[in-house]
């Protein structure tokens, strides 16, 4: 089945360590993204990618970095991750023909823990 | 703006009852994609349902149904005689041509069935 993986499912970093979560899709999708979402809370988007060209939400913090070396795969490096970053990191795709309006396809998530 | 509320944050019913969660969304385009989305404690959104603003029809798929209103800006989902496996958090979400690749998601409601 064609889906939207994510690994691992748990991180746990310790304080200002870097931590890298990746995401890898067999949809062929152009479109790739990546949402915080902290408990009780709306999925934020952080960053995405159209094919190679990056897009940084103007509110994510300089901490989070994203690489997206072929279509398949995607990565969320946190620089130094800080208490308040603890959360669960969603990965989504789209076809990207239509613009917003595609549907996102999410992955399972990664939860977050930093000590 | 765009903008998604969905007033209810937690509702609770007894199995088998039906049950409506409510989504009122803004936006100044005439053109726009609404979706729903669920997310069972397992952390993965699932994608339920995308409808344009041009469609008005009402959609039943098993259980659940969804009433858009344009004249309400509101697009309900209901779910009949709910059962236990419908817990989860639903997220209402609008995406339009002026937000890029966002997608604005509402807060979400926490559905709870009890058997």
């Amino acid at each position: 089945d064609a889906m939207v993986i994510q690994n691992p499912r748990y991180q746990v970093t310790q304080f200002g360590k870097p931590v890298t979560l990746s995401c890898s899709q067999t949809l062929n999708h152009n479109v790739m993204y990546w949402y915080q979402q902290k408990s009780s809370q709306a999925p934020k988007l952080l960053f995405h990618y159209y094919d190679k060209d990056f897009n940084n939400e103007a509110d994510t913090p300089d901490n989070f970095q994203s690489r997206r070396p072929n279509t398949s795969f995607c990565f969320l490096d946190i620089r130094s991750p800080g208490l308040g970053d603890a959360a669960m990191y969603l990965c989504a795709t789209s076809l990207g023909t239509s613009g917003s309006t595609d549907t996102q396809y999410f992955g399972p998530g990664t939860r977050l823990t930093v000590l | 703006a765009q903008k998604v509320t969905q007033a209810q944050t937690e509702i609770s019913v007894v199995e088998k009852e039906d049950v409506t969660l409510d989504c009122v969304y803004e936006t100044r385009d005439t053109t726009y994609y609404l979706f729903w989305y669920k997310q069972p404690p397992s952390g993965e959104l699932v994608f339920l349902i995308r409808r344009n603003s041009f469609d008005e029809q009402n959609e039943i798929s098993g259980r659940y149904s969804w009433n858009f209103q344009k004249s309400t800006s509101s697009f309900n989902f209901t779910i009949t005689a709910s059962q236990v496996v419908d817990s989860a958090v639903y997220f209402c979400a609008l995406s339009d041509n002026t937000g890029g690749f966002k997608t604005i998601f509402g807060a979400g409601t926490r559905l709870f069935v009890k058997a």
